[in-house]
């Protein structure tokens, strides 16, 4: 199985700041890798698909990237609604796996 | 509007059964493959299982092949999760959600949740 390792597990942010997450798999996995945000209590929200496409509706300052085996999600300048837990997802065709998770905390 | 609502959590003992259904609406449900993912109090995400539009192609997790089965009803918009054999660590939030129309690209809507409790 694709094993996806998510670095850092807890990162502390100021709002302004700029964010970067970086997910990678344990062999390549194309493009084919999802970022979704996840606040407490709540349903995970897609945010990146196929490494860099923005869903719908999702704000410009989250973008995503790489491909292979190395991928980041970067917020370019931190909103206090952006305070969640951020998880990496990959997909092949018989299995899909999630990182462990970011917890993005106020500093 | 895109709607998934999960039903059918509970409490159950361990090596008991129970079913998780989620009701669909908002989309044309028997285009889309579907998935079961679970979240363990305070941890991370898992998936559990995927079903294709048809239900030609179904994958598991290895920690329930055998013990969980997915299925899906077309005619009525809806997913099932049949959960055989329950063990402790399968106590979680379940969610039902959604491929993006391309499979493997993401899973674009997802249900509110059921919880699952499997203890004595």
């Amino acid at each position: 199985d694709i094993q996806m390792t998510q670095s850092p597990s807890t990162l502390s942010a100021s709002v302004g700041d700029r964010v970067t997450i970086t997910c990678r798999a344990s062999q390549s996995i194309s493009s084919w890798l999802a970022w979704y945000q996840q606040k407490p209590g709540k349903a995970p929200k897609l945010l990146i698909y196929k490494a860099s496409s923005l869903e719908s509706g999702v704000p410009s300052r989250f973008s995503g990237s790489g491909s292979g085996t190395e991928f980041t999600l970067t917020i370019s300048s931190l909103q206090p609604d952006d305070f969640a837990t951020y998880y990496c997802q990959q997909y092949n065709s018989y299995s899909v796996t999630f990182g462990g998770g970011t917890k993005v905390e106020i500093k | 509007e895109v709607q998934l609502v999960e039903s059918g959590g509970g409490l159950v003992k361990p090596g008991g059964s129970l079913r998780l259904s989620c009701a669909a609406s908002g989309f044309t449900f028997s285009s889309y493959s579907m998935n079961w993912v679970r979240q363990a109090p305070g941890k991370g995400l898992e998936w559990v299982s995927s079903i294709s539009s048809s239900s030609s192609y179904i994958y598991y997790a290895d920690s329930v092949k055998g013990r969980f089965t997915i299925s899906r009803d077309n005619a009525k918009n809806s997913l099932y999760l049949q959960m055989n054999s329950l063990r402790a660590e399968d106590t979680a939030v379940y969610y039902c959600a959604r491929d993006k129309a391309v499979a493997g690209s993401g899973l674009d809507y997802w249900g509110q949740g059921t919880l699952v409790t499997v203890s004595s």
